[in-house]
């Protein structure tokens, strides 16, 4: 079945560092991608998306690139700040709609002054 | 817009008791609803998946006498928990998809979530 892996956290930096949140997957056909963010005792919120390969999703900053050779969707933003600190979740659903998400784990992003 | 609203937020109850937690798109019509339970510091569990007017479809191991979702119109679907117990305090999310051309299609906008105390 299909599966989503992230990098395990939590991932602490300080502002204006680089953020990298590692994710792949393991999916048959042709999947989009998302991430999602959850800030504390919320629900989860749609960051960025991507539904075929070579696609960039981009958002707030953060971007991640659907890369079918590696079958990655890393997340990555330029200059992180402290209101970034949440769960960060990747996940995966096949297209055509009504189907469900398979999520990774979730990454924890702490950041410090 | 692509607003999911739940409600309550917050709800503690006593063993025995069932409690129904809503679901709402607020500015679009769902065409697909789901249901999720989140453990603290854990991944999302998809428990269900319903559709306007149909049964719902249950994931294995998720009892369907327990818990019940009814998905009556394209902007309410509601999950009550049965003679809930302490083991199924938990924070509970859902979320809904739309084929409306204003937002987009294959997304799951999800909810709030609704913490769930059961004593």
């Amino acid at each position: 079945g299909d599966s989503v892996t992230q990098m395990e956290g939590p991932v602490t930096l300080s502002e204006e560092a680089f953020l990298t949140i590692n994710c792949t997957y393991t999916a048959t056909g042709y999947p989009s991608l998302f991430w999602y963010v959850q800030y504390p005792g919320e629900g989860l919120q749609l960051l960025l998306k991507a539904t075929k390969a070579d696609d960039k999703g981009s958002n707030k900053g953060f971007e991640a690139t659907y890369r079918k050779e590696t079958t990655s969707f890393h997340l990555e933003k330029g200059s992180v700040q402290v209101s970034d600190s949440a769960v960060y979740f990747c996940a995966l659903t096949q297209g055509g709609g009504g189907n469900k998400l398979t999520f990774g784990t979730g990454t924890q992003l702490k950041v410090e002054l | 817009g692509a607003v999911v609203s739940q409600h309550p937020s917050r709800v503690i109850c006593k063993s025995g008791t069932s409690v129904k937690i809503e679901c709402r798109s607020l500015d679009f019509q769902a065409t697909t609803m789901f249901w999720y339970r989140q453990f603290p510091k854990q991944s999302l569990m998809l428990m269900a998946t319903s559709n306007e007017g149909s049964k719902a479809t249950y994931e294995q191991g998720v009892e369907k006498d327990k818990f019940l979702i009814n998905h009556a119109s394209l902007t309410l679907s509601t999950l009550t928990v049965t003679s809930a117990h302490p083991e199924d305090s938990s924070f509970y999310i859902c979320s809904a998809e739309t084929s409306g051309r204003a937002f987009f299609t294959d997304t799951q906008y999800f909810g709030p979530g609704t913490r769930l105390t059961v004593l």
